[in-house]
């Protein structure tokens, strides 16, 4: 259980276009769902927080209408990075959190690969 | 806020030896306590967690302890095996769902 599927796993694009990646809770319905960043040999970055209805919460810094979040369901969520630049290339992960109980547990996507050329 | 460091960075073992990598936080009000595995190319995996009402949690080769006294969390994999090399992170968040806070992670390497 807890599977958490992402799509694509790579992309390269050119610069200047924009490009979507889509993030889904299998088999566990996500009120929350999470986008990180991850550079080589680095931590996961936080990057926004979405819950399901409601606009995403982002952290200092991220760009929001650079990085577009849309959480239409308790399944999906997508992340498009608008008029990419070489600079966005890197590794995208998203992560959903179940919402059973007192502790939330949070499971992640195999990542998205993106370069930017 | 909350701060994860994590220590160490990087841990050769030989196949079949202990690794332990330690964690400590900042927050008093943490009580959540994942850790995850990142192998190559891919997703960070969950491996266990911990809540604070317990201090040691084991799961087959895979244990966690937690001081919260001393806010320090610990993950030790014994008999360890070339399929436990990854990068290890450790994390931590409040009760009801605030956001996890992760460490910088540790390159395991099990050498055969």
């Amino acid at each position: 259980g807890a599977v958490v599927s992402q799509h694509p796993s790579r992309v390269i694009c050119k610069s200047g276009t924009s490009v979507k990646i889509e993030c889904r809770s299998l088999d566990f319905q996500a009120t929350t769902m999470f986008w990180y960043r991850q550079f080589p040999k680095q931590s996961l970055m936080l990057m926004a927080t979405s819950n399901e209805g409601s606009k995403a919460t982002y952290e200092q810094g991220v760009e929001k209408d650079k990085f577009l979040i849309n959480h239409a369901s308790l399944t999906l969520s997508t992340l498009t990075v608008t008029s990419a630049h070489p600079e966005d290339s890197s590794f995208y992960i998203c992560s959903a959190r179940t919402s059973g109980g007192d502790y939330y547990e949070q499971y992640f996507g195999p990542g998205t690969r993106l370069t930017v050329t | 806020g909350e701060n994860v460091e994590q220590h160490p960075s990087t841990l050769s073992v030989q196949e079949g030896d202990s690794a332990v990598i330690k964690c400590t936080y900042s927050d008093s009000a943490s009580n959540y306590f994942p850790w995850y595995k990142q192998e190559l190319g891919k997703g960070p995996q969950l491996i266990i967690d911990i809540r604070s009402n317990v201090g040691e949690k084991k799961d087959q080769r895979i244990a966690v302890t937690l001081n919260k006294t001393a806010k320090h969390f610990s993950l030790h994999i014994t008999e360890t095996q070339p399929e436990d090399s990854a990068v290890y992170f450790c994390a931590a968040s409040r009760r009801y769902g605030n956001k996890l806070v992760f460490g910088a992670g540790t390159i395991l390497r099990v050498k055969s």
